[in-house]
This record gives structure tokens, C-alpha cells and sequence, in this order.
């Protein structure tokens, strides 16, 4: 079942805040974010697992709450290379060989 | 970092073709890989899992016949897109995972636009 992200889209001026949501209807084992930009292929940014990790990578860093089985990433001092859409992929069981669902997606555009 | 190719980068040809994509890890082996297709402003939808020396996995709703895949070795698989119709013009996109496993991020190749005419 696709995991389902909020919002859908987001506009942003240079240097703010944004979080994008990713919430499932099952019971999860982790989560990835990828940005992809138009035309181009997923890039990896983070991958989260089971046990509320929470992760970060320069001002991009996301959580995942196992009870909530929700995911969030947050986007802090945004810059224009961030624009792009963001998608969080969801792997329900270990073992499942590193299937992925994705999400709808949340077009995020940042404006100088 | 690791490296997916994909090939060709896009394609045009007449309906009722049969088209075939490359998808290659240069530098790490992949024991899975992943065939996504994606409409414009569409999420990625997942159509098979492709394991090497064994049949792919479908999604539900993808026609096997029509999409064949072929995992031959740790660092190539095909998708076959037969007869193609103008309903199959669409971005298809790769992706692998390392063989070492565990927490293993997909690497997605660059993609493929297929048009059919």
C-alpha cells in the first residue's frame, strides 16, 4: 500500500524551513528519501530504520517514528538546489529483498 | 559512490516494436534490481523485482509477457518491452542494490524515455 506524503507541494523563499511528511498504514521497517529533479533520475539522500532513528546530513536531516509509523524530513535553511520533488519509500518487512513503495510525491520549489 | 547505467537514454520507434533497456552497477554487484515506470508528475511505481539466475517478481497489474526481464548476472538486467503500444510510452527507471544487503539504499540508473508512435 503507498505510503502517503504531506503536503503535496510547498513553495519556499532562500533560507526557510520545510518539513515533508510520509505516513503508512503498515507496519514499517524503514524508510528512504530520495530527491529527484525534472528529467533526472531518484537521488539517494537518507535512509531510516525501525526504533526512531533520526538522521541528518548537512541542514537535511528526517526522523522515523515506529509507533506513528511515520517519517519526516526536514529541510532547514533551504537553498535553491533544493528544489525538486521529494519521495519517501517505504520497505514494510526485512527480507522482502529491499522492495520499495513510494510515495506521491512533494514538489518542493525554492524561490530566490 | 555506487553507479547505475542505464541504456539507452531515450528511444522512439514505431508501435508494435519491441524495445530492450539495459541496466548495469558498475561498480558493486547487485543481487535485486528494481524496474520502476513513471508517468509525468507521477510517483515511481514499482513493476517488478529482478533477481539474478532466477524469474522476476511482477507487481500486480503488470503483464509478464509484455514486460520481460532477464537478470543474467550480478551486474546486468533487461527489461524487454514487447509489441510496444503508445500506452507504454513512458520514463522507466532502474535501480540496484548492493549484494552486501542490510540497510543497502536502491542507486536508480538515469532512465529511459520510451515513445512509441
Amino acid at each position: 500500500q503507498q505510503p502517503v506524503q504531506s503536503p503535496q507541494a510547498v513553495i519556499l523563499r532562500e533560507g526557510e524551513d520545510a518539513v515533508i511528511n510520509c505516513s503508512s498504514s503498515k507496519a514499517l521497517y524503514s524508510v528512504h528519501w530520495y530527491r529527484q529533479k525534472h528529467g533526472e533520475a531518484p537521488v539517494f539522500l537518507m535512509i531510516l530504520l525501525k526504533g526512531g532513528e533520526q538522521k541528518g546530513h548537512e541542514k537535511i536531516s528526517a526522523s522515523f517514528n515506529e509507533k506513528k509509523q511515520q517519517s519526516s524530513l526536514y529541510l532547514t535553511a533551504s537553498q535553491l538546489s533544493y528544489s525538486g520533488t521529494y519521495f519517501c519509500g517505504t520497505e514494510s518487512t526485512y527480507n522482502q529483498g529491499g522492495k520499495l513503495i513510494f510515495g506521491q510525491g512533494t514538489e518542493l520549489s525554492v524561490k530566490p | 559512490g555506487a553507479v547505475v547505467s542505464q541504456h539507452p537514454s531515450w528511444v522512439i520507434c514505431k508501435s508494435g516494436t519491441s524495445v530492450k533497456i539495459e541496466c548495469r552497477s558498475l561498480d558493486f554487484q547487485a543481487t535485486t534490481m528494481f524496474w520502476y515506470r513513471q508517468f509525468p508528475k507521477q510517483s515511481l511505481m514499482l513493476m517488478a523485482t529482478s533477481n539474478e539466475g532466477s524469474k522476476a517478481t511482477y507487481e500486480q497489474g503488470v503483464e509478464k509477457d509484455k514486460f520481460l526481464i532477464n537478470h543474467a548476472s550480478l551486474t546486468l538486467s533487461t527489461l524487454t518491452v514487447t509489441s510496444a503500444h503508445p500506452e507504454d510510452s513512458s520514463f522507466y527507471i532502474c535501480s540496484a542494490r548492493d549484494r552486501t544487503g542490510g540497510r543497502q539504499p536502491q542507486h536508480f540508473g538515469d532512465g529511459t524515455r520510451l515513445s512509441i508512435l
